[in-house]
């Protein structure tokens, strides 16, 4: 079974610094893994997805098959940033629903 | 843009009830999928369907059944409603398009509360 792990459930940064959202993953085949945001009172919405290699909102995501990990990363974090992040993998035995971590609420303070 | 439309934000029913909560997605996705989301647990997904009247068991399906009679609507029903199913739901659609690794796209939620 796949399985995404995200070990901190809270982590808090002072603006301006540096952020890593952890997440690691276990999958026996190719795996498809996926950053999403929620925002305060705002709909889950797609942040990164690890196919793209991009950028977004500053934020950037490397895939690392040796560690299997897909952290989250951003080096000047933004007070706007504060925001519940999970960590998907895509699950091919599910109609390729998704297999979500349980989620790190970042909080960046002034 | 993809919108997907979930019925109600915000209901209220009681333990034994019938529920019934409803999506709508705008994009002709084949996929649709019901979540549910709790404080330390995650998304954890309760049902999904590839297909009009195709269904599948997710990893939470006890207590929940669904419905698919047209490609854009997925209905999720609690048969008799408990009050370890208060929650958040969420609904997501997506395309087939697994090749070009296409997203989830997730509704507003409902918060449902069982008294």
């Amino acid at each position: 079974a796949q399985r995404v792990t995200q070990p901190e459930k809270l982590l808090s940064v002072f603006k301006g610094a540096p952020v890593e959202l952890k997440c690691n993953y276990s999958y026996s085949g190719s795996p498809e893994l996926f950053w999403y945001v929620q925002y305060s009172r705002q709909r889950l919405q797609l942040l990164l997805r690890h196919i793209s290699r991009e950028s977004i909102k500053g934020f950037t995501a490397d895939l690392n098959k040796g560690e299997t990990s897909f952290h989250l990363k951003k080096p000047f974090a933004q007070e706007e940033d504060s925001a519940m992040y999970y960590c998907a993998l895509r699950d091919s035995n599910s109609g390729y629903a998704l297999n979500f971590g349980k989620g790190t609420s970042l909080l960046v303070t002034p | 843009d993809v919108k997907v439309t979930q019925s109600s934000r915000y209901l209220v029913k009681r333990t034994g009830e019938k529920v019934f909560l409803e999506c709508v997605q705008d994009m002709d996705h084949e996929n649709m999928f019901w979540y549910r989301q709790d404080p330390g647990l995650g998304l954890r997904l309760i049902y999904f369907s590839y297909d009009v009247k195709m269904k599948e068991k997710g990893d939470i399906p006890e207590g929940y059944s669904v419905s698919r009679e047209k490609k854009e609507r997925f209905s999720l029903i609690l048969e008799s409603a408990s009050t370890n199913q208060t929650s958040m739901y969420l609904c997501a659609s997506s395309s087939w398009d697994i090749l070009n690794n296409q997203p989830q796209h997730f509704g507003d939620g409902t918060r449902l509360s069982i008294l």
